[in-house]
């Protein structure tokens, strides 16, 4: 099955500066990577997605890169700011079922 | 427009004691799932289902039972309780495959003792 892995497991920034999260996937057939969002005490929620045949996407501060040769995408925060704190997950929708695999989460941590 | 409702928020079981985690869902969803969250662990799937009627296992199905006999209904049940099962679960659907946004519920904290 698929497997994700998700670095750095907690992050650090200064407001203001940029967060970049990084993830790699096993299953080269996956083609759907959404990034959650989980404040304290709540569920995820879809922050961003990102489809396997578009290189990158950009919402506001938030963009997403997929790099399908080298197998990772990466989420990029800009200007960051205190409310930004949150655990984030990348996910990969692998083939053969229908479902998501996760990330173990990135702690961001925004003072 | 609720979303997705777990029920309960809270739940302490002694060990041997079974339960049933509630899920219900009032977009129409076909795709609904259940994950249980552990410190360092991220979100680690326990079953879902693609439909009424149709049930399939995750990654780390043992101990735990689901149904689906309504779409908007799908429970968690806990058959025997153990302390390796104390996490936090959430529930999730989706309208079609998972490669549209999955609506998480609050989550429900569940310490075994």
């Amino acid at each position: 099955g698929e497997n994700v892995e998700q670095h750095p497991s907690t992050l650090s920034v200064q407001e203001g500066d940029s967060a970049v999260i990084k993830c790699t996937y096993s299953d080269s057939a996956s083609n759907y990577f959404p990034w959650y969002k989980q404040e304290l005490g709540k569920g995820p929620q879809l922050i961003i997605d990102i489809r396997s045949n578009v290189g990158e996407k950009k919402d506001q501060r938030i963009a997403v890169t997929l790099n399908k040769t080298a197998k990772h995408f990466s989420l990029h925060i800009t200007e960051t700011q205190p409310e930004d704190s949150a655990v984030y997950f990348c996910a990969a929708m692998g083939s053969g079922y229908s479902t998501l695999t996760f990330g173990k989460g990135t702690m961001l941590l925004v003072s | 427009n609720a979303g997705v409702t777990q029920t309960p928020k809270f739940q302490v079981l002694k060990t041997g004691q079974s339960m049933t985690l509630q899920c219900a869902q009032d977009m129409n969803h076909e795709y609904m799932s259940w994950y249980r969250q552990d410190p360092g662990m991220g979100l680690r799937l326990i079953h879902y289902s693609v439909g009424a009627g149709i049930t399939d296992q995750g990654e780390v199905p043992n101990g735990y039972n689901v149904s689906r006999s309504t779409t908007e209904d799908f429970p968690l049940r806990l058959l025997s309780a153990a302390p390796s099962q104390t996490s936090v679960y959430f529930c999730a659907s989706s309208y079609e495959e998972w490669n549209t946004e999955a609506f998480f519920g609050q989550g429900t904290r569940l310490t075994v003792v």
